[in-house]
């Protein structure tokens, strides 16, 4: 099974300040088809979780410009430029090469 | 506009059972790989289960052969038979196919 390690736990946030979560994953997540399979959603309070980024960098219909996911094979990061009100929430990363598996999540907070 | 609508969650004792579905609108279930992802009262995201587009089904370790995924075409509806619920089981329940998750269903396990 693949595992999804997420850092940091918490992270507090100045609104208008960059913001940065790493996720880590066991195996490799390059497919042969030349596609990385690592998504990342944020979950806002009392809501289903919405996707931001799929596939390491591509931003999800109506996703603002301030979110940004780079990385490759193990190794992954979400950013985010500067940070709104609106941003608040646990992040999570996700992979989907084999099966499904979700990183523990990091709980974004605003200062 | 894509929709996705479970009912069927509820109160059920220990060793019972319960059927969940997730009425899709504006997407196609069979089209997509279709998944279940539970969330427990105050925890992270956990994948339940999935069907893919083919129909290969596949289940996390802790509902292996208690829960069966299932789906209808004719009625673009994706199903979840969960069988001998513990108290364990306790969480909403949201099906979801990357982009797209419903707004999830409380399933509570409790005598």
């Amino acid at each position: 099974d693949i595992v999804m390690t997420q850092t940091p736990l918490s992270l507090s946030v100045t609104p208008g300040q960059p913001a940065s979560i790493s996720c880590k994953s066991s195996q490799s997540l390059l497919h042969s088809d030349g596609k990385t399979y690592l998504y990342w959603y944020l979950q806002k309070p009392g809501q289903p979780p919405q996707l931001l980024i799929y596939e390491v960098s591509n931003r999800f219909s109506g996703v603002p410009d301030r979110f940004s996911g780079s990385g490759s094979g193990t190794d992954f990061t979400l950013k985010i430029s500067r940070v709104e009100a609106e941003d608040v929430g646990v992040y999570y990363c996700m992979q989907s090469i084999q099966l499904l598996t979700f990183g523990g999540g990091t709980k974004v907070e605003i200062k | 506009e894509v929709q996705l609508v479970e009912s069927g969650g509820g109160l059920i004792q220990p060793g019972g059972s319960l059927r969940l579905s997730c009425a899709a609108s504006g997407f196609t279930v069979s089209s997509n790989y279709m998944t279940w992802v539970r969330q427990a009262p105050g925890k992270g995201l956990e994948w339940v289960s999935v069907i893919y587009s083919g129909g290969n089904t596949y289940y996390a370790d802790s509902v292996k052969g208690r829960f069966t995924i299932s789906r209808d075409n004719s009625k673009n509806t994706l199903y979840l038979q969960m069988n001998s619920l513990r108290a364990d089981d306790t969480a909403v329940y949201y099906c979801a196919s990357i982009g797209y998750w419903g707004q999830g269903t409380l399933v509570t396990v409790s005598s």
